[in-house]
C-alpha cells in the first residue's frame, strides 16, 4: 500500500482564495482524520470522519472550514475564504480503528496564505 | 478528559550517548494505548513504539524503548546509541476510549556529532 496520500505537498495563495486539500487514506482504513500544526499550537485535531461520516469537527476552527468524504479513498479540506493565521502544515491520517488508537500519516501539505 | 505533557520542548544528545524523553498523560479509562511518533524535518510522522497499557511489560523497538509507570501516569522513551538521523520532534500520544489520539506538544531532540 502506498500509505495515506495528500495533495499538493505545498500551497501558496492569496488571502482571500479558495484552498482545497486533498487526502486519500489507506485502503481498507475507516477512520479518517485531519489536523492542523503550527508553532505555537502544535497539532490540533481538525475533524474526524467513521465510514465517511464526520464523527466530531468541534477542532474546525471556524466557519471558513470545510471538510468532506464523499467516499472511502477520498476526503478534502477547504477553505474558504483563506486568511494568513491559516498558514500551517496540514495533516491527514487514517486508521482501521479508533480504539486501538494507531494512526498512520500522510507528509503533510505545507499551507501559506500571503 | 485525557491530556498528554511533554515538559522538555528541547533535549539534546551527544552522538552514541543515551537519552530519555519524558511524558505524563491523565485519563480516566483502564484500558488505554500510548505512543511515540517522531517526526524528522521531512515533517512525515513516523510510530516508534506503542504500549498498550495492560501489558506491564515495556515496549522495546531496537534502540527505542519505553518506561511505562501506570501508577505514575507516566510514559518515558529511552533511545540508546543515539544517532544522527533520530534528530527531530518526539510526540508522545495517548488513545482511550473510542476517541483519537490526544498529543502532546512535543519535544525537539537534537543529535550532536
Amino acid at each position: 500500500d502506498a500509505g495515506v496520500i495528500q495533495s499538493p505537498r505545498h500551497e501558496v495563495t492569496e488571502m482571500g482564495q479558495e484552498v482545497t486539500l486533498r487526502c486519500k487514506p489507506i485502503s481498507g482504513h475507516d477512520y479518517l482524520f485531519w489536523y492542523r500544526q503550527t508553532m505555537m499550537r502544535g497539532l490540533e485535531l481538525l475533524i474526524y470522519f467513521n465510514n465517511n461520516v464526520p464523527i466530531d469537527d468541534s477542532g474546525m476552527p471556524e466557519d471558513r472550514f470545510s471538510a468532506k468524504m464523499p467516499n472511502a479513498s477520498f476526503s478534502t479540506l477547504k477553505i474558504q475564504p483563506s486568511e494568513p493565521r491559516d498558514s500551517a502544515v496540514y495533516f491527514c491520517a487514517s486508521s482501521l480503528l479508533i480504539s486501538t488508537g494507531e494512526q498512520f500519516f500522510g507528509p503533510g501539505t505545507r499551507l501559506t496564505v500571503l | 478528559a485525557q491530556t498528554v505533557t511533554q515538559s522538555q520542548p528541547e533535549m539534546s544528545v551527544q552522538e552514541a550517548e543515551t537519552v530519555t524523553l519524558s511524558c505524563t498523560y491523565d485519563t480516566s479509562e483502564s484500558d488505554y494505548y500510548l505512543f511515540w511518533y517522531k517526526q524528522p524535518p521531512s515533517r512525515q510522522m513516523i510510530l516508534v513504539i506503542r504500549q498498550e497499557a495492560y501489558k506491564q511489560q515495556n515496549a522495546t523497538e531496537n534502540r527505542f524503548s519505553v518506561n511505562f509507570q501506570k501508577a505514575a501516569k507516566s510514559f518515558s522513551l529511552k533511545i540508546s546509541d543515539s544517532q544522527l538521523g533520530d534528530a527531530a520532534m518526539y510526540f508522545c500520544a495517548l488513545n482511550s476510549g473510542n476517541t483519537p489520539l490526544v498529543f502532546g506538544k512535543g519535544t525537539r531532540l537534537s543529535v550532536i556529532a
